[in-house]
C-alpha cells in the first residue's frame, strides 16, 4: 500500500530539472506531495485528486496520471532552495479508518 | 490552515523513563495522526489518534509502549513508555481534516535521545 517513490536520491547543479515519481500497484485515491528540510517539519507544495490532473506552483508542478498509479513531480530551473527530502503520500481508507502514508522519500540536492 | 504546537521540541531520557509528547491544533480537525521518523528516512505510522476512543495503531506498534489520547478535536498526547535507545527518534504529530483537496499538517516534531 506504501508509495513506491524513485528515484532515492538526486543530485543537480543550480538550474538543471529533476523529475521524482510517486506509483503505486493500485489506484491511489489522492497524492500529497511535501518537501522537507534537514531539522523542520514537512512542508505542504500541492494535492492531486483526479487522474489527469497536473497542477503547477512556481517552478514547481506535478501530474497525476488517467490511471491515478502514478505521479510525477517535475522541478524546473532547480535553486538551493529546493534542496531536501521529497515525499509523496496517500489516503487510504480500511474500514472506518483513514489514514495518511507516505513514500520513502526523494533526497534532493542542489549544488551551485 | 492549521497550526500545531508540538512540545517539547527535544528531550533526552534515561532508558526506562518514559516522555509524553504533547500537539495542540490552533482548529478542529478530523484526524490526528503521530508518526516515528528516523533522521534521512521516511515518516512512519504509528497510530491515528481517534477522538474519545482508543487509538488505532499501526503493525508493530502496541497501545502499551506508545498510549495515546485525543480528549477533544485540537489536542492529543503521545507517550513512549519504558524507553530503550532504540527508540531514539524524532516524533511527529499531524493534523488532517480529510476534506478533498486539504493539506495535513505537521508538527515541529519531538527529536527524542534515550540514554
Amino acid at each position: 500500500q506504501q508509495p513506491v517513490q524513485s528515484p532515492q536520491a538526486v543530485i543537480l547543479r543550480e538550474g538543471e530539472d529533476a523529475v521524482i515519481n510517486c506509483s503505486s500497484s493500485k489506484a491511489l485515491y489522492s497524492v500529497h506531495w511535501y518537501r522537507q528540510k534537514h531539522g523542520e517539519a514537512p512542508v505542504f507544495l500541492m494535492i492531486l485528486l483526479k487522474g489527469g490532473e497536473q497542477k503547477g506552483h512556481e517552478k514547481i508542478s506535478a501530474s497525476f496520471n488517467e490511471k491515478k498509479q502514478q505521479s510525477s513531480l517535475y522541478l524546473t530551473a532547480s535553486q538551493l532552495s529546493y534542496s531536501g527530502t521529497y515525499f509523496c503520500g496517500t489516503e487510504i481508507s480500511t474500514g472506518n479508518n483513514r489514514k495518511l502514508i507516505w513514500g520513502l522519500g526523494t533526497s534532493l540536492a542542489v549544488n551551485p | 490552515s492549521a497550526v500545531i504546537s508540538q512540545k517539547p521540541s527535544r528531550d533526552i531520557c534515561q532508558r526506562g523513563t518514559s516522555l509524553t509528547i504533547q500537539c495542540q491544533v490552533d482548529s478542529q480537525v478530523t484526524m490526528m495522526f503521530w508518526y516515528r521518523q528516523q533522521p534521512g528516512q521516511s515518516l512512519t505510522l504509528i497510530a491515528t489518534a481517534n477522538q474519545g476512543s482508543e487509538a488505532t495503531y499501526e503493525s508493530g506498534f502496541v497501545i502499551d509502549k506508545f498510549p495515546i489520547s485525543r480528549p477533544n478535536l485540537t489536542f492529543s498526547t503521545l507517550t513512549v513508555s519504558n524507553m530503550s535507545p532504540e527508540d531514539s527518534s524524532i516524533y511527529l504529530c499531524s493534523a488532517y481534516t480529510g476534506t478533498l483537496n486539504t493539506e495535513a499538517f505537521f508538527g515541529q516534531g519531538t527529536r527524542l535521545t534515550v540514554v
